[in-house]
């Protein structure tokens, strides 16, 4: 059965820099989306994107964050300047219509 | 405000024994979510419930919704060990275009042999 990957399953960076999360849906979805679950949270909703562009995003997705979809297959949340409040298990998924497919994640820690 | 409520949160039951576990939301909504999580892992849907009445079973777990009361149920039936993990519903409110999810806090359940 397809699956949704996600690269790198853990990163620590240090507070100020940027990270690249990526992820690779499956392949015939349409819809992607990012969720983020700081540890023994709940999941926060970040952003949902189709056709190219955002179409909806929460107060967490602010000017720091952006999302990509670089090539036909690739799906990235950047981070431009981490801080600490950023570590989380940050999750992609996608969808092609009803039931969203999560990736395994991958557990961010800024230092 | 756009509210998720599950409860229990914590949920340690015998093998063998039935449970129910609550979810409620707070305005209307297009679907209902059902999901597992081991820890550390990701996670792995379970239901999507569409519709007032709707009902899906698989296995030891049944999950219901009904709209009008702004309620959702997911019945263990029979617990066994591996049924342990967090379960969390997630809700897509009208307002909200793009599948964005209102997760309810989860409810971690523990089945003892």
């Amino acid at each position: 059965e397809p699956e949704v990957t996600q690269t790198p399953s853990h990163q620590v960076t240090q507070m100020g820099q940027e990270v690249i999360l990526r992820c690779v849906p499956i392949s015939n979805h349409l819809y992607f989306y990012w969720y983020r679950q700081i540890l023994g949270q709940k999941v926060e909703f970040l952003v949902s994107f189709y056709n190219n562009e955002i179409s909806e995003k929460s107060e967490i997705f602010d000017d720091q964050f952006s999302v990509e979809r670089p090539d036909g297959s690739n799906f990235t949340l950047k981070i431009r300047s981490t801080k600490l409040e950023d570590s989380a298990m940050y999750f992609c998924a996608s969808s092609a219509w009803l039931a969203l497919h999560f990736g395994p994640g991958t557990r961010l820690t800024v230092t | 405000e756009l509210k998720v409520e599950q409860n229990p949160l914590f949920l340690s039951m015998q093998e063998g024994k039935n449970y129910t576990i609550y979810c409620n939301y707070s305005t209307t909504s297009d679907r209902l979510y059902w999901y597992r999580q081991d820890p550390g892992k990701s996670l792995e849907s379970l239901f999507v419930l569409l519709s007032n009445g709707a009902v899906k079973q698989e296995g030891r777990l049944m999950a219901s919704l009904d709209t009008k009361a702004r309620l959702s149920t997911l019945h263990i039936t029979a617990a066994v060990h591996d049924l342990s993990a967090t379960y969390f519903c997630a809700v897509l409110f009208e307002d909200n275009a793009g599948n964005m999810l209102t997760f309810g806090g989860g409810t971690r359940l523990m089945v003892k042999p």
